[in-house]
Formats: structure tokens, sequence, C-alpha cells
């Protein structure tokens, strides 16, 4: 298998564009988590999703976030409209059961707002 | 809440000796993970701990879990420059089965 595929790897935006984050899970995990990691803030939770479904995201920063998943194979973050304090490097990942499975993560979206 | 702590938060040691990190939590978890992230890298998963006293072994890698302690040790035997790395430990939140991740320890590991 791949692994978690995420696009683009590098992002730089101006302030106030709209920028879109991509992941495909590894085929077959149920669970899709979205994490936003910083030198401030450390590894967050942002997001996650089950079959599909947004279960939990009280993480998302404020409304400027959102997230979806179409299908199984596809998951988006989008920030609109982006700000500096939204750098950081974004990471995907996914797991075959939230409880009990490893995370699989995404080798990561480093985002630059200048 | 459920809070995770690591310490050291920054470790630099020479090659060929040993030494622990240490991963505690707040409150009652029977579950624990250990992450390693090279620089500019994403997160790779070492080992999962499942029950107390639970004891993985990878290479110069070792983890163990005391669950009544709630402590997680992580301990490196014979250092190699290899090993310089960030780990992370994780535990799950019973309730909702979330992820709470420690701040990570740097270490670094000098030839």
């Amino acid at each position: 298998d791949a692994g978690v595929i995420q696009s683009p790897r590098h992002e730089v935006t101006e302030m106030g564009q709209e920028v879109t984050l991509r992941c495909k899970p590894i085929s077959g995990h149920d669970y899709l988590f979205w994490y936003r990691q910083t030198m401030m803030r450390g590894l967050e939770l942002l997001i996650y999703f089950n079959n599909n479904v947004p279960i939990d995201d009280s993480g998302m920063p404020e409304d400027r976030f959102s997230a979806k998943m179409p299908n199984a194979s596809f998951s988006t973050l989008k920030i609109q409209p982006s700000e500096p304090r939204d750098s950081a490097v974004y990471f995907c990942a996914s797991s075959a059961d939230r409880g009990t499975d490893t995370q699989y993560f995404g080798p990561g979206t480093r985002l630059t707002v200048l | 809440e459920l809070k995770v702590e690591q310490n050291p938060l920054f470790l630099s040691m020479q090659e060929g000796k040993n030494y622990t990190i240490y991963c505690n939590y707040s409150t009652t978890s029977d579950r624990l993970y250990w992450y390693r992230q090279d620089p500019g890298k994403s997160l790779e998963s070492l080992f999962v701990l499942l029950s107390n006293g639970a004891v993985k072994q990878e290479g110069r890698l070792m983890a163990s879990l005391d669950t009544k302690a709630r402590l997680s040790t992580l301990h490196i035997t014979a250092a190699v420059h290899d090993l310089s790395a960030t780990y992370f430990c994780a535990v799950v939140l019973a309730s909702n089965y979330q992820l709470i991740w420690g701040a990570g320890t740097k270490l670094i590991i000098k030839p």
C-alpha cells in the first residue's frame, strides 16, 4: 500500500487567499484524522471522520476552517480566508479502528501564509 | 482532562550511552503509543502498549507501560546517531478514544 497520501507537500499563499489541502487515506481504513503541528502548540487534532462522517470537529480553530470527506478515499481541509497564524504543518492520518489501531500519518503539507 | 507530559523535552547524548524518556499521563488509560518524527518528516509509529506491564522492543529501543503509575518509558540502549529524532508518546482517552499527545522529546545523539 502507498500509505496516506497528501497534497500539496508545500503551499505558500498570501493572507486572505483560500487554501485547500488534500488527503487520500490508506485503503480500507475507516477513520481519518486531520492534525496541525506548530512549534508553539505541538500536535493538535482538528477533526476526525468515521466512514466519511465528521465525528468530532471541536479542534477546528474557527469558522475559517472546514473539512469534508465526500468518499472513503478522499478528504479536504479548507482554510478561507487564510491568515499568517495558520502557517503550520498539516498532517492527515488514517486508522482501521479509532480505539485500538495505530494511526498512520501522511507526509504532511507545510503551509506558509504570508 | 487528560494531560500527557514527557520529560525531558530535549536530550543530547553521546553514542554508546543509555538513557530513558518518560511519559506521564494524568487519568486512566490502558493504551499508549510511541511515535518517532525525523526533522521535516512525518510521524512513524514505533510501539503500541496495550496493557499494564506491557513491554515492546525493537532494536535499541524498548518501551514499557505501567498503568497503575500512569507511566511509560522509552529506553535507549547503546545509542547510535541514527536514533536522533523527536519521540512522542500519545495516550488514548477512554471516553472517546481520542489520542492525547505529549509535547515530544527531541533527542540528539552525537557521534
